[in-house]
């Protein structure tokens, strides 16, 4: 059966430092990958997707950015975190026309 | 661009009453319907999805949505409400084909014992 593992689960970083989020999938190949975040009262915002291996599709420009550099790794990344930057991160999957299926999610939390 | 409403942000019942939380989406087009659940401290988890067939679909816990595509509506419903439903609801909409999904804001559901 299919995974999603995503860490860490929560994560405390100080304003300007860089950020590293990793989401791995398990028991398929070539999955869509995603990454959203999500706020209170705000559902969940899509941030990237990506549909194969180095292929990365922006929603929102902002101070992320995402990397696949295998078919199953999908990474968030930050140069420089900024406080707006706090939030609950999710990263998902999905194959054909399947759900989504979501991981436990990030908290992360910029001082 | 689609776009997902929830009409209701807050929705706070008794233990036995009836729920429906409102879901309106903007495609006109063939879409896939979904509605997702978060309770307090987990991950989301699929409630229950449409594709096509049958308007009416069932999901776990009792719940099901109707697909009214006249109306552009996938409501959630459950005849009777327990405090263990207390969670957050996501619907979901994506364009048949696509890849990307667009959720509403979602509603809070509180039960009260």
């Amino acid at each position: 059966s299919q995974t999603i593992h995503q860490w860490p689960a929560t994560l405390v970083q100080p304003v300007g430092s860089p950020l590293s989020l990793e989401c791995t999938v398990e028991g398929t190949s070539n999955p869509n990958l995603y990454w959203y975040r999500q706020a209170a009262g705000r559902g969940l915002q899509l941030l990237f997707y990506s549909v194969g291996i180095g292929q990365i599709s922006s929603e929102v420009p902002q101070n992320l950015s995402a990397s696949r550099p295998q078919d199953r790794q999908f990474i968030l990344s930050s140069k420089k975190l900024l406080l707006s930057d706090s939030g609950f991160y999710l990263c998902a999957w999905r194959q054909g026309a399947s759900p989504l299926h979501f991981g436990n999610g990030t908290r992360l939390t910029v001082t | 661009a689609q776009s997902v409403s929830q009409h209701n942000h807050h929705v706070i019942l008794s233990e036995a009453a009836s729920l429906e939380l409102g879901c309106n989406y903007s495609y006109g087009g063939t879409v896939n319907l979904f509605w997702y659940v978060q309770y307090p401290g987990q991950h989301l988890q699929l409630l229950l999805k449409y594709f096509s067939g049958d308007p009416l679909v069932k999901g776990i816990k009792g719940f099901e949505a109707e697909f009214i595509k006249s109306k552009f509506s996938f409501n959630l419903r459950k005849p009777s409400v327990q405090w263990s439903d207390t969670a957050e609801y996501f619907c979901a909409v994506v364009e048949s084909g696509y890849s990307t999904l667009t959720f509403g804001k979602g509603t809070m559901l509180l039960v009260s014992p």
